[in-house]
């Protein structure tokens, strides 16, 4: 089972290059989120999309876009990176019924530094 | 907006004693969950609370979601090395799509 797949693992940015980070779940997931860890911190969310065709902001989404054409993909698109994007990147991916959440499966992680 | 609150930060114990983690949350929580996640490694789901004073139980750990809603703990009985990780509280208000998480805390257990 494949689960959450996330592309590329490691990835080193010039600052003002742009990239696009992969996720991709084989789970039927309703949901899909991203989210940045910064060293000793928790998971701030990004963007979340709660269904194909749908996006909404998270908490820290400025310098970030998104799009969910399909049910089973969510990328996230830096378009200048810069420092201050150096990160873990996690995408993960949920069921949603009756307004409650269920778990969320993770993918491995993007480690992105911007130099 | 919602903050969810979990301490302590760090905790480094002996192999054999006991470790408790605490989350608050600044809302009413429809839904807690616990995830833990390994050095270098991702966020894995450990249970999910619903419930007002509800207390689940796997193995060694025990969770506890708070009557009011808005608190969770997490105790480990006799910890041991494969405990070692980042354990982290995820809140959900009612009506929200997403989950608030805190910063986690930091079990160091030594052999």
């Amino acid at each position: 089972n494949a689960g959450v797949t996330q592309t590329p693992k490691f990835r080193i940015l010039k600052i003002g290059q742009s990239m696009t980070l992969q996720c991709t779940q084989d789970m039927n997931h309703n949901y899909m989120y991203w989210y940045r860890q910064d060293p000793g911190m928790g998971l701030k969310l990004i963007y979340y999309s709660v269904g194909a065709g749908i996006t909404d902001k998270g908490e820290v989404p400025n310098g970030y876009n998104v799009s969910r054409s399909t049910t089973e993909d969510f990328p996230l698109r830096l378009e200048l990176a810069a420092p201050s994007q150096t990160s873990v990147y996690f995408c993960a991916s949920s069921y949603s019924g009756q307004g409650l959440l269920q778990p969320q499966h993770f993918g491995d992680g993007t480690r992105l530094s911007i130099l | 907006g919602q903050q969810v609150m979990q301490i302590p930060q760090y905790q480094h114990v002996q192999e054999g004693e006991d470790f408790t983690t605490y989350c608050n949350s600044s809302t009413t929580l429809s839904n807690i969950q616990w995830y833990k996640q390994r050095p270098g490694g991702h966020p894995v789901f450990l249970i999910q609370l619903v419930k007002s004073g509800e207390v689940k139980k796997q193995k060694r750990l025990t969770f506890q979601f708070g009557e009011a809603k808005k608190n969770s703990s997490l105790h480990i009985t006799a910890t041991q090395t494969t405990d070692v990780g980042t354990y982290f509280c995820a809140g959900q208000d009612s009506g929200y799509s997403t989950l608030t998480f805190g910063k986690g805390t930091m079990l160091l257990v030594s052999p």
